[in-house]
């Protein structure tokens, strides 16, 4: 089974600040790991994902994220906070043949300026 | 725009009452998604449809049903609704399932309100 813990439910960072937006999942296959970002009254959006291959992935708004094996870790990362990065960002999760996610509880990112 | 597309985007009705939200794939999507967002339960996955077929359930309801047609467009179906079930509503769309790996395309949901 598939689970994804996202600690911290609100983040808060000063513009041009990092952002660190953490995740940790449990898998019992090789996973497949997402992150989607949620404007507000909007649909969820792909940021960035990992399959396979390179552990350091990059993704769209200059996010990136690094696939830790060890520490069963997707971690969300940003070298510089925008005003425009305030949103509800939620790590996914999925593996298996069914293509079902497994979503954590999303993290609202305030950017402060 | 992630190409798919939901209606109605609001929907207010009555406890008791049934209501029908539909959702149309992106282009050359094969398998369509339902989740439930609300504030105590977050992103809950409910149905999974392939090709017309249920592929997967999910915390779906019994008073909740879903159905992909042969257009591949998919309507979930509430009913008996009760003031819990206020909530938006997600359809998401891939290419296939099987692999894991095809990210899911998100229409920007139905907010259901139960009065």
């Amino acid at each position: 089974a598939q689970s994804v813990t996202q600690l911290g439910s609100h983040v808060s960072v000063s513009e041009g600040a990092l952002v660190l937006l953490r995740c940790n999942y449990s898998s019992s296959v090789p996973p497949y790991l997402f992150w989607y970002v949620q404007y507000p009254n909007q649909g969820l959006q792909l940021l960035l994902k990992y399959t396979t291959g390179a552990t350091l992935v990059k993704g769209i708004n200059g996010f990136e994220a690094e696939f830790k094996k060890s520490e069963t870790s997707f971690h969300l990362t940003k070298p510089s906070a925008h005003m425009s990065d305030a949103a509800e960002y939620f790590c996914a999760v999925s593996g298996g043949t069914g293509n079902q996610f497994y979503f954590g509880t999303g993290t609202s990112l305030t950017v402060i300026p | 725009d992630s190409g798919v597309t939901q209606t109605p985007k609001h929907l207010i009705t009555a406890t008791g009452q049934r209501v029908t939200l539909r959702c149309s794939p992106r282009s050359g999507d094969l398998s369509v998604y339902w989740y439930q967002q609300s504030l105590d339960q977050g992103l809950q996955f409910l149905i999974q449809y392939y090709n017309g077929e249920e592929r997967a359930k999910g915390n779906i309801l019994e008073r909740f049903s879903a159905q992909q047609f042969p257009d591949l467009h998919s309507e979930l179906n509430l009913s008996s609704l009760e003031l819990g079930d206020s909530a938006l509503y997600f359809c998401a769309s891939s290419l296939r399932p099987g692999q894991g790996s095809y990210e899911q395309y998100f229409g920007p949901g139905t907010r259901l309100t139960v009065t």
